[in-house]
Order: structure tokens, then C-alpha cells, then sequence
């Protein structure tokens, strides 16, 4: 079984609708992050947490929200989704440990299609 | 500038050496990293260096850094078809405990 589990891995939807995209890790890892990934643009930070009462917004988190469920569970969600937010998700976790090695480990990623 | 620096493309012969440059923006990034992403896959953490370092090998897998011009470099020696994906490098900046901030990534394609 994979150490970060996102799903779905795939959606179609249409501009308006309200989208969840979840994210699991059997890591132990405190730390997790939501990325988004466009064609020759790299990955941009959406939203991190470093642990369950820590969420703070990264580069780009107009138009989305999350929820640090459980150590393991983050979710993000597109409250009103529009076409612009087409692209490749990706979550990811790291250990907390401070000023060392933290090297973050990611998903499959979840390819969202807005109509 | 603030962002991570890649060129986008890189095209190499099966066999030859391929070289995947980067430039980042912190002096006191403490660790730099490379992933590797293959088609309809998540990022694979490839190799990493710490900034005390200036050089280290990994089998195939030689990386350079070049603290005073903020440079670093991913060598593949030997490269196979199998090595064809996109390479992305990453900073730890000193100032942001936690968040890595990429380049946007090089697509290497390995001719046979």
C-alpha cells in the first residue's frame, strides 16, 4: 500500500460545484501539504499544516480551503470550482523535526478536469 | 529573484552523461533537494545535499553545489530511456523552516 494515498485519482467536474480531494498517510508524519502542478509552472503551495491545530496558507490558496482531520487525514476542498483550477494535485508529508534532513514525500496526485 | 531556476528541456543520446542545472535563490538553504516525476506519477525524492557539502555521489547519480554562485547540479552517468521524466530542484530556505520551494521542473528525454 502506498505511504500517501490520494483520492480520487482522477475528476470531471463542472464550474460551480463544490470538489473534495482527499489525502491519507500511514507515514506518521506530523507535517502535510497541498501542491498544485501546471504545465511549466512546477509545483505552487497551496495550503500546509504542520501539525492537527496548524494550517497556514502558501503561495496561491485563493479559491480553496482544507481540513487537518486527523495527523493523517488532510483534505482540500474548491468551494465554488472554476475552470482555472484545472491542474494536477498533489499532497505530501515530511517529518517535524527541526533544521534537519526533511525531506517531503507525495502522492500520485489527483487530476482535476473543470468544465 | 525569489524563484528556483531550471531550464525546461534537456535532450540526450542513451548512454551520454546528462546534465540538469539549477539555481537557487537562499544562501542559507540548508538542504537542496532533486525529485524525479515519471508520466501519471507522484514526485520520487532522488538524491539530496546539505549545504556543507560541495559534492556527492550516489551510484549513477553525481550532485554539485556551488554555494558562492548558488548553483546546483544533477549529473546522471550512463543514461537509459528509463531515465526520461521530469527532474525537479528544490531549496529549504533557512527562513522557512518546513516548506521547500521548486524550480519548475526539467522534462529530460533520453534518445535510444
Amino acid at each position: 500500500d502506498a505511504d500517501v494515498t490520494q483520492t480520487p485519482r482522477n475528476r470531471i467536474t463542472k464550474t460551480g460545484k463544490r470538489i473534495m480531494l482527499e489525502c491519507s498517510q500511514t507515514k506518521g508524519h506530523d507535517r502535510m501539504y497541498w501542491y498544485r502542478q501546471d504545465p511549466g509552472l512546477g509545483l505552487r503551495l497551496i495550503y500546509y499544516s504542520f501539525d492537527v491545530k496548524d494550517i497556514n496558507k502558501g503561495e496561491i490558496s485563493d479559491g480553496y480551503s482544507v481540513s487537518r482531520q486527523a495527523q493523517a487525514k488532510f483534505s482540500l476542498s474548491l468551494e465554488s470550482a472554476i475552470p482555472n483550477q484545472t491542474a494536477l494535485y498533489f499532497c505530501a508529508t515530511s517529518e517535524s523535526t527541526t533544521g534537519s534532513h526533511q525531506p517531503q514525500h507525495f502522492g500520485d496526485g489527483t487530476r482535476l478536469s473543470i468544465l | 529573484g525569489e524563484d528556483v531556476e531550471q531550464s525546461l528541456f534537456l535532450s540526450v543520446r542513451e548512454g551520454d552523461s546528462s546534465v540538469i542545472n539549477c539555481t537557487y535563490t537562499d544562501s542559507s538553504s540548508t538542504y537542496l533537494y532533486w525529485y524525479k516525476q515519471e508520466p501519471g506519477a507522484g514526485l520520487q525524492l532522488l538524491t539530496y545535499i546539505f549545504s556543507n557539502m560541495d559534492m556527492k555521489q550516489d551510484q549513477r547519480l553525481t550532485v554539485l553545489l556551488n554555494k558562492k554562485d548558488k548553483h546546483l547540479s544533477l549529473r546522471i552517468a550512463d543514461t537509459q530511456t528509463g531515465d526520461s521524466a521530469i527532474y525537479f530542484c528544490a531549496e529549504a530556505r533557512g527562513s522557512t523552516l518546513g516548506r521547500l520551494y521548486f524550480g519548475r521542473g526539467t522534462q529530460l528525454t533520453v534518445w535510444p
